[in-house]
């Protein structure tokens, strides 16, 4: 069964630093990867997917890679913003027919002025 | 494009009442999933759907039934709520291949 860890649970950063969260799973057989961002009492929104074909993908501030052989991925965050501030969460496609996302418990990310 | 939304909001139940959420998506997808999320426990998957008129069960299906009579539409139903279901429920749709997008969530209390 793939497990997914998110390490840190919790993080807390001043404003301007350049930060990594990271993701790892069990099971290298996967499809793709996606990270989401959740704002307090919001739902989730997609920040970036990886093919297990690719390496990294890029958004503006955003960049995050995928080891797929060693079951890692991890989301750089540059110059960091109080608007950064919320909780980061990863999940994994299985490689398998319809096998749906596992996802992570998330990365609890507070970015202080 | 409204992307997918969630009816409704907020709900307070009884223990052993009954309510549908609705989740509509205006994307064409496939792929609609229902989630519920509880602190300690992240995200964890009670049914989904890989096209209309079929549903399928994922890690948490007990107490919940669904349907999907409409590709832009799945309803999850409580046929007799219990206080363990108390959650925020999330839905979320996708193509077979692609992101997964998400709705707003509907927070529900069972007393």
């Amino acid at each position: 069964k793939q497990e997914v860890t998110q390490i840190p649970a919790a993080l807390s950063v001043p404003e301007g630093e350049n930060l990594v969260l990271n993701c790892s799973f069990t099971d290298s057989a996967i499809y793709n990867l996606q990270w989401f961002r959740q704002d307090p009492g919001k739902g989730l929104t997609s920040l970036l997917l990886i093919q297990s074909s690719q390496r990294e993908q890029t958004s503006g501030r955003l960049n995050a890679s995928l080891d797929k052989s060693s079951g890692r991925s991890t989301l750089y965050i540059a110059a960091s913003q109080p608007g950064d501030s919320a909780t980061y969460l990863c999940a994994v496609k299985p490689d398998s027919g319809y096998s749906t996302l596992t996802f992570g418990k998330g990365t609890m990310l507070l970015v202080s002025p | 494009n409204a992307g997918v939304t969630q009816t409704p909001k907020f709900r307070v139940l009884k223990t052993g009442q009954s309510m549908t959420l609705l989740c509509a998506q205006d994307m064409n997808h496939e792929y609609m999933y229902w989630y519920r999320q509880d602190p300690g426990m992240g995200l964890r998957l009670i049914h989904y759907s890989v096209g209309e008129g079929t549903t399928a069960k994922g890690e948490v299906p007990d107490g919940y039934n669904v349907s999907r009579l409409k590709k832009q539409n799945f309803l999850l139903g409580l046929e007799s709520a219990a206080p363990s279901q108390t959650s925020v429920y999330f839905c979320a749709s996708t193509f077979r291949t692609g992101e997964q997008y998400f709705g707003p969530g509907t927070r529900l209390t069972v007393t």
